[in-house]
């Protein structure tokens, strides 16, 4: 399978715990987005990527959400101190250089509790 | 400041007909209008796309139109499938720096219904 792939699926975890997601985009996507997702609404941009920059970040990602893409291919998000507004799905996206069509994952859904 | 807006919940269609998804937006700025379409558990899945400069585009049963002036698109189906059952979002995204990428601005989002 060569979409984008995330991990874990779906993560339960207490309020307070860190958790972190990681993405897997598509091999020849240089670029790659993380979007959150809430009940009754649309997909919401997070932060981007191309390669391993960090080239945009939303004022939704708080000092407790910290993004990475070290080696420009894999990326991981991380939420510290967990709270229970950060409950949603997760999701990653990739697109190649000079296309605005993204190719997302399945997500992954956290559960604060 | 909700720039990008679907302002039907819900679309409830006989098999066979047409279903007409409509969107509209509130930035100019935008010029790349997408539409993906999400099943349950999944994340959202590439469609269709129509840049500021045509005003249709069309593939296979989907056809999106764009009405510029009004700031409105909506996405024809034609004839409609119980496989088409899903939320269906609309996205939009502006040319940032004379650079497009990716950073797109979605829809709430319709649930089709297409009935037997």
């Amino acid at each position: 399978d060569t979409g984008v792939s995330q991990d874990p699926r779906h993560k339960i975890t207490k309020r307070g715990q860190n958790v972190t997601f990681r993405c897997d985009p598509i091999s020849e996507h240089n670029r790659l987005y993380w979007y959150r997702q809430t009940l009754g609404q649309g997909p919401e941009f997070l932060t981007y990527f191309q390669n391993e920059a960090q080239l945009e970040k939303s004022r939704l990602l708080s000092d407790r959400f910290s993004a990475e893409r070290p080696k420009g291919s894999f990326s991981t998000l991380e939420i510290q101190r967990t709270e229970q507004g950060d409950s949603a799905m997760y999701l990653c996206a990739s697109s190649a250089v000079r296309s605005r069509e993204l190719f997302f994952g399945e997500g992954s859904r956290l559960t604060v509790l | 400041d909700q720039q990008v807006k679907q302002n039907s919940p819900s679309l409830s269609v006989q098999e066979g007909r047409i279903s007409i998804l409509n969107c509209d937006y509130t930035n100019s700025m935008f010029d790349y209008f997408l539409w993906y379409k999400k099943y349950p558990a999944e994340g959202p899945t590439f469609l269709i796309s129509i840049s500021s400069i045509k005003d249709k585009n069309e593939d296979g049963r989907f056809t999106v139109f764009l009405n510029k002036s009004a700031k409105h698109l909506s996405l024809h189906i034609v004839p409609s499938q119980p496989g088409d059952s899903a939320v269906y979002f609309c996205a939009a995204s502006a040319q940032a720096g004379g650079t497009s990428y990716g950073k797109l601005t979605f829809g709430q989002g319709t649930i089709l219904t297409v009935h037997p």
